[in-house]
């Protein structure tokens, strides 16, 4: 089956410590997004990509980084510059073909929590 | 600026009655609408959107949305409840002429069925 997949699906990062959250897609979509959600806040971005090899900043990129190597993959680091980074966070992907196409698949999601 | 706004923090229905859960939004130009639902600890899930033509659209698991030029509203709506219904429940929007701009999310509505 197809679809997009987090992990892991709970993380546990020490003050001061880069972790690396992962998302992979094999629904051959052109873009893929990085969201974080907190209570009461709904989902604000952090970083997206449209093509390999290329991303834009969202609304709260700072203290997070990415890449995009591979078609399929855009791992999130969240670093230690990264001041409240316990959330959940969200990956999502779409075709760019037209509208009749567009559609976020969102992934499972992973906990981040500082412990 | 894109934004949305869900002017219910929660909405309480009692199992068998009509929901509707409200969005409004404010782009440039015609808009791209979306609803999706969240269980828990769980990523979001698709359940209609509206590009254009006609203004009432039906999705998953029996949900209608109707698009209101005039009101800038996109309100889900449902004949009768069910307990498994509740969830939070995201509208999302972006212009429809944008180049692709990410999807800007409301902050959510949590639907409490209660049987």
């Amino acid at each position: 089956d197809g679809g997009i997949t987090q992990s892991p699906k709970y993380l546990f990062r020490k003050e001061g410590q880069n972790v690396t959250l992962s998302c992979e897609q094999n629904l051959n979509h052109d873009a893929m997004y990085w969201y974080r959600q907190d209570p009461g806040q709904g989902l604000r971005l952090i970083y997206y990509s449209q093509i390999v090899n290329d991303f834009q900043k969202g609304d709260i990129a700072e203290g997070y980084s990415v890449s995009r190597e591979k078609k399929e993959s855009f791992p999130l680091t969240v670093t230690s510059a990264q001041k409240n980074p316990t959330a959940f966070y969200l990956c999502a992907s779409t075709p760019l073909t037209g509208p009749g196409d567009y559609r976020y698949t969102f992934g499972s999601g992973t906990r981040l929590t500082v412990v | 600026a894109q934004s949305v706004a869900q002017p219910e923090d929660q909405v309480n229905v009692a199992e068998g009655n009509p929901l509707t859960v409200k969005c409004t939004y404010s782009v440039s130009g015609n808009p791209y609408l979306f609803w999706y639902v969240q269980y828990p600890n769980r990523g979001l899930q698709f359940l209609l959107k509206y590009i254009t033509g006609d203004n009432l659209v039906k999705g998953s698991y029996g949900f209608e949305a109707e698009f209101n030029k005039s009101q800038t509203s996109f309100h889900l709506k449902k004949p009768s409840a069910l307990v498994s219904d509740s969830a939070l429940y995201f509208c999302a929007v972006r212009a429809l002429n944008s180049g692709n701009t990410p999807l800007v999310f409301g902050k959510g509505t949590r639907l409490s069925v209660i049987a």
